[in-house]
C-alpha cells in the first residue's frame, strides 16, 4: 500500500483568509488527485493534479478558489482560498497505484469561523 | 453517466454477525472497476477491496468479500464476524475509463454500527 502523509490534519481558520493542505506521498505517483467531504456528505472530487501541467477541475470548482500545484512524483499542495464558513469539510488527497488500488492520506478536518 | 447508489443509510448489527451493505451501479464504460472504503470517526478513508468489471471471481479480502452481480449492476460489500471497531461509515465507489481513469465516484455511504 502507499504511505500517503497529508498535513494539516485538522485546522480551524479564520473566514477570509487561506489555508494549504499538503500531501507526500512515499514513492513517484503520476496522479494525484483531491476531494472534498462536507459534513455529512459522500466525496466529491475537486481536481486531478499531475506532474508538470495545470491541475483539471471538476464541474464547480475553480483555480482561483481551489489552486493547485505538483511541483513533483510525490507532492502535491491545495490551497483553500477567502474561506467561509461553506468551505467547512474534510479534505482529501489520493493517489492510485496500479489499476486496482487507490489510496487516501489521513485527511485535513478544516472547520472556517 | 456513472451513477453509485447506497440506499442504506445506516444499520446496526450485532458483533460476529455478518452484514451486507447493497451498493448498485450504472454505467456504460464496459471496463470499471468498484471499490469499498471504511471511513471511521477519523476522518482517514480505508481502502477495503476491489472488483474489476472483467473479474471472473468475487473479490475477498480476509474478513471482506464482494458480491459481484454484473447482470444486475450491484457489488454488495459482506462483513463476516462483525467487530466493535467496524463500526463505521462504509463508501462503494467506481472507476470509468478513458478520461476518468483515475478518477473514483462514490456513493452516499452507510453507517454501520456494531453493537455488543
Amino acid at each position: 500500500s502507499a504511505v500517503i502523509s497529508q498535513k494539516p490534519s485538522r485546522d480551524i481558520c479564520q473566514r477570509g483568509t487561506s489555508l494549504t493542505i499538503q500531501c507526500q506521498v512515499d514513492s513517484q505517483v503520476t496522479m494525484m488527485f483531491w476531494y472534498r467531504q462536507q459534513p455529512g456528505q459522500s466525496l466529491t472530487l475537486i481536481a486531478t493534479a499531475n506532474q508538470g501541467s495545470e491541475a483539471t477541475y471538476e464541474s464547480g470548482f475553480v483555480i482561483d478558489k481551489f489552486p493547485i500545484s505538483r511541483p513533483n512524483l510525490t507532492f502535491s499542495t491545495l490551497t483553500v482560498s477567502n474561506m467561509s464558513p461553506e468551505d467547512s469539510s474534510i479534505y482529501l488527497c489520493s493517489v492510485r497505484r496500479m489499476n486496482t488500488e487507490a489510496f487516501f492520506g489521513q485527511g485535513t478536518r478544516l472547520t472556517v469561523v | 453517466a456513472q451513477k453509485i447508489t447506497q440506499t442504506q443509510p445506516g444499520m446496526f448489527v450485532q458483533e460476529k454477525e455478518a452484514v451486507t451493505l447493497d451498493c448498485t451501479y450504472d454505467t456504460s464504460d464496459p471496463s470499471y472497476g468498484l471499490f469499498w472504503y471504511k471511513q471511521p470517526s477519523s476522518g482517514e478513508m480505508i481502502f477495503l477491496i476491489y472488483q474489476g468489471s472483467y473479474d471472473q471471481q468475487n473479490a475477498t479480502e480476509g474478513r471482506y468479500s464482494l458480491n459481484f452481480q454484473k447482470a444486475r449492476k450491484s457489488a454488495n460489500l459482506v462483513i463476516s464476524a462483525s467487530q466493535l471497531g467496524d463500526s463505521a461509515m462504509y463508501f462503494c465507489a467506481m472507476r470509468g475509463m478513458g478520461d476518468s481513469w483515475g478518477k473514483l465516484q462514490f456513493g452516499a455511504g452507510t453507517q454501520v454500527v456494531v453493537t455488543p
